[in-house]
């Protein structure tokens, strides 16, 4: 079945570093893939999407790029700040696949230090 | 205020008691959803909804039971309470499967 594979944390950066979470998917047809975010305590947030192929989906100064060939779509943001402390899922959408909801990795955590 | 909201935020319940946990859209969106999420497990789906009376089982639905008889409303009930279903339960609801929108989620101890 459809499924995503983020990098497990947690990740801890300096504040402006440069921040890479990858995530890989595998599924039939031509998924929509996401981003979220949660900030402690709260519940999730969209935070890009991406719905075909060499789009590249983007807010708050993160990126993310929907790779085919490599079925990916990493997220990154180029200078990092502590406000973005929280944790990040990756997850898909299949139209075309057996399931009717989001499939989501299982998060990765990021501590952002001043 | 447009929205998703859920109540109670917090509940502590004992073993075999119902709880309801409700979840409540602004937006009219025809789907609604029913996670939960454990440490090590990720978001998992329970129940979806695509429109008023209309429910469908996600990955873990046992021990839970959903109605929907009203578009903003999508409450779930956990009929026997079991330790096994202390977790965070977020609700979210969207245009389709494809978009969601979550809640802020009810944090259920079942002691």
């Amino acid at each position: 079945g459809d499924s995503v594979t983020q990098m497990e944390g947690p990740v801890t950066l300096s504040e402006e570093a440069f921040l890479t979470i990858n995530c890989t998917y595998t599924a039939t047809g031509y998924p929509s893939l996401f981003w979220y975010v949660q900030y402690p305590g709260e519940g999730l947030q969209l935070l890009l999407k991406a719905t075909k192929a060499d789009d590249k989906g983007s807010n708050k100064g993160f990126e993310a790029t929907y790779r085919k060939e490599t079925t990916s779509f990493h997220l990154e943001k180029g200078s990092v700040q502590v406000s973005d402390s929280a944790v990040y899922f990756c997850a898909l959408s299949n139209y075309g696949g057996s399931q009717g909801n989001l499939i989501f990795g299982k998060g990765t955590k990021l501590s952002v230090k001043p | 205020d447009a929205g998703i909201t859920q109540s109670p935020r917090y509940k502590i319940t004992e073993t075999g008691r119902q709880v309801t946990l409700m979840c409540h859209q602004t937006w009219s969106h025809s789907y609604m959803f029913w996670y939960r999420q454990d440490l090590g497990h990720g978001l998992r789906l329970i129940y979806y909804s695509a429109a008023a009376d209309i429910t469908d089982k996600g990955e873990v639905p046992d021990g839970y039971v959903v109605s929907r008889s009203k578009t903003e409303n999508f409450p779930l009930t956990l009929e026997s309470a079991t330790r096994s279903q202390t977790s965070v339960y977020f609700c979210a609801s969207g245009p389709g499967w494809y978009e969601q929108y979550f809640g802020p989620g009810t944090r259920l101890t079942v002691t």
